[in-house]
């Protein structure tokens, strides 16, 4: 099964109000990262957070972490109709060669 | 020009042939992966690679093989052994430093 399991499966929202996306893992992660794919496109790399940190931004994102809960979450504020996605979390080993994806939260931003 | 190039971007297969896909990058990175994506879902690995001449299988490599020969080049053939191939495919290679993963615009196949 998927190591990261996103909550909620999708979302629908109005422009400008802001979207959180959630995130659970089962093991020890040395990271979490998160993805955003656009309709029949690759991923493209949002943000990464330690292990060891709990909180990170990023322009309109912000990615929280929580180790002893394993789950992570991430706000986009002030959310866009260009922000509409699908939005993957992923974590990686210690050894950090395989990254696991869950299943994704797809987000659809009305103008 | 940097990145990661999958080349087709709809491949058409009747049932029971092989088909390869191309991916290539020119990022210098050691680490390549494919996966597979079913509408809908997320990523399932197939296959990964950390460095030339190496690869180990995913969560799901039945009826699929790689080779990396080439630390730029990582195909992936899906053979007729794979019982369900049509699919979404997506090729990625990882920054060692920043362990951030760097996709391709996939290939879409339909195996009928």
């Amino acid at each position: 099964s998927q190591q990261g399991e996103e909550d909620p499966q999708a979302l629908s929202i109005q422009e400008g109000e802001n979207a959180t996306m959630n995130c659970s893992y089962k093991t020890s992660i040395n990271n979490l990262q998160w993805y955003r794919q656009n309709s029949g496109r690759g991923l493209v790399h949002l943000i990464l957070i330690r292990s060891n940190e709990r909180e990170k931004h990023s322009g309109r994102l912000r990615v929280t972490l929580d180790t002893s809960k394993k789950s992570s979450s991430l706000l986009i504020t002030a959310s866009r109709a260009a922000d509409t996605a699908s939005y993957f979390c992923a974590t990686a080993n210690t050894g950090g060669f395989k990254t696991i994806f869950g299943a994704g939260t797809r987000l659809f931003v009305k103008a | 020009d940097g990145g990661i190039t999958q080349s087709p971007k709809y491949l058409f297969r009747k049932e029971g042939q092989n088909v390869t896909l191309s991916c290539e990058q020119n990022l210098n990175h050691d680490a390549m992966y494919w996966y597979r994506q079913d509408p809908g879902q997320g990523l399932r690995l197939i296959y990964y690679s950390q460095i030339v001449n190496d690869f180990q299988k995913g969560d799901i490599a039945e009826g699929y093989s790689v080779s990396r020969e080439k630390k730029e080049s990582f195909p992936l053939t899906v053979t007729s052994a794979q019982k369900n191939p049509t699919a979404f495919y997506l090729c990625a290679s990882k920054d060692r430093v920043t362990y951030e993963q760097y996709f391709g615009p996939g290939t879409r196949l339909t195996v009928t």
